[in-house]
């Protein structure tokens, strides 16, 4: 059973279309996560989502919408796509507050290519 | 903002050899300090972590240590051997989000 699921696993777009990721848990967390991981490597976060409410909100362009319908679902819809987007787009859930943290689990990452 | 920053981002050991990474952060409201080991094309995954009321954990041939005071938390690898090569990433967790180091890219000669 996997724990944390998005797809597409590859998602190869032209400049200026929009593209949606979806992410699915089924470990009961509270909280999920979108991070950007560019070609250097660094994970950043871009979106933290608690029992569905935002939390955090990086800067990142408005270009970039997450949706959480509930608790195990936290997708990213991406519009007018341009080529600095091109990442690998992880998403993460965990158990957050007080005693009760828990390690994040990733997804398998999205690798997003804009040409 | 909150910042966390990690050292070396590039690390070559021989095999057998040790190897250390350094961490640290700028929120003194974390309380929660994982590792992350990510290989070649696959997702980060935990190797261990440590809460902000312990100053030393240990796993196998993996320990980790935390100085709150300073704010630095450390990776330590004993007998490193090819397969611990990867990134390496800290994190701390603050108020409501996890903050990633820059990562290191650990190598182990054979």
């Amino acid at each position: 059973d996997t724990a944390v699921s998005q797809t597409p696993k590859y998602l190869v777009t032209q400049m200026g279309n929009d593209k949606s990721i979806k992410c699915e848990q089924n470990l009961g967390h509270d909280t999920m996560y979108w991070y950007k991981q560019d070609s250097k490597k660094f994970l950043k976060i871009m979106f933290s989502y608690n029992n569905k409410e935002l939390i955090i909100n990086e800067t990142v362009p408005n270009r970039f919408s997450p949706k959480s319908p509930d608790k195990a679902h936290l997708n990213l819809h991406i519009n007018s796509l341009e080529l600095g987007d091109s990442a690998v787009y992880f998403c993460a859930s965990s158990r957050m507050g007080g005693r009760t943290n828990t390690e994040a689990f990733f997804g398998q990452g999205t690798r997003l290519t804009v040409v | 903002g909150e910042n966390v920053e990690q050292h070396p981002s590039t690390l070559s050991v021989q095999e057998g050899d040790s190897a250390v990474i350094k961490c640290t952060y700028s929120d003194s409201a974390s309380n929660y300090f994982p590792w992350y080991k990510q290989e070649l094309g696959k997702r980060p995954q935990l190797i261990i972590d440590i809460r902000s009321n312990v100053g030393e954990k240990k796993d196998q041939r993996i320990a980790v240590t935390l100085n709150k005071t300073a704010k630095h938390f450390s990776l330590h690898i004993t007998e490193t051997q090819p397969e611990d090569s990867a990134v390496y990433f800290c994190a701390a967790r603050g108020t409501g989000k996890l903050i990633f180091g820059q990562g290191t890219t650990l190598q182990v000669k054979p």
